[in-house]
């Protein structure tokens, strides 16, 4: 069985910088596109990047583009997201998500809190 | 842009559900999927594109559409089916509606 685990999250000044990460195990980690996904604190989902299996493409959602990257270690079976210059709007939970005719499995999230 | 109607539907068990989905332009790749998030829980895939179930969705549910316009019917409502949904198109870029809450009464 597929499995995500979330971790990194925490709390962080403005301006700041935190890497997420995401093991993954259960499944070939090479073959499949993998994204982030972020839920501010009670509003809905919102996609933020994803990048293909081989690392070759990526893609961010506007309000990330410049500060955010994605990264992944297909050795490791595992998927990054590197943020900057961190804003009080990027508080939120962030999912990492197997991309495979949609997101069909999911990490438990990893809460950031980014405050002063 | 997904714009998802109603914001929240409140019906009863037993009842047909109808939640909306509507792209600013056609998505003529058939990447809509749907998810089901429940309070403190990453969401569930229920459909891909556009109307394939996934792995151990009960047949309750289903997907529709075509162009600018997609639909999630939840034919009988069971009290576990309380959450909100949300549309999604994916690819390379993604989006998601902004949700529907389905209250149970």
């Amino acid at each position: 069985e597929a499995q995500l685990v979330d971790s990194g999250g925490g709390l962080v000044q403005p301006g700041g910088s935190l890497t997420l990460s995401c093991a993954a195990s259960g499944f070939t980690f090479s073959s499949h596109w993998m994204s982030w996904v972020r839920q501010a604190p009670g509003k809905g989902l919102e996609w933020v990047a994803t990048i293909k299996k081989d690392a070759g493409e990526k893609y961010y959602v506007d309000s990330v583009k410049g500060r955010f990257t994605i990264s992944r270690d297909n050795a490791r079976n595992s998927l990054y997201l590197q943020m900057n210059s961190l804003r009080v709007e990027d508080t939120a939970v962030y999912y990492c998500a197997r991309q495979y005719s949609g997101y069909d499995y999911w990490g438990q999230g990893t809460l950031v809190t980014v405050s002063s | 842009v997904l714009t998802q109607s109603p914001g929240t539907l409140s019906l009863s068990p037993g009842e047909r559900a109808t939640l909306s989905c509507r792209a600013s332009e056609s998505v003529s790749s058939g990447y809509v999927a749907w998810y089901q998030q429940k309070g403190g829980q990453a969401p569930r895939r229920l459909i891909f594109g556009i109307s394939s179930r996934a792995t151990g969705i009960p047949d309750r549910f289903s997907g529709s559409g075509s162009g600018t316009d997609f639909t999630l019917t939840i034919s009988r409502l069971e009290p576990e089916d309380s959450g909100v949904y949300y549309c999604q198109f994916y690819g390379s870029l993604a989006t998601f509606g902004q949700g529907t809450k389905v209250d149970l009464k």
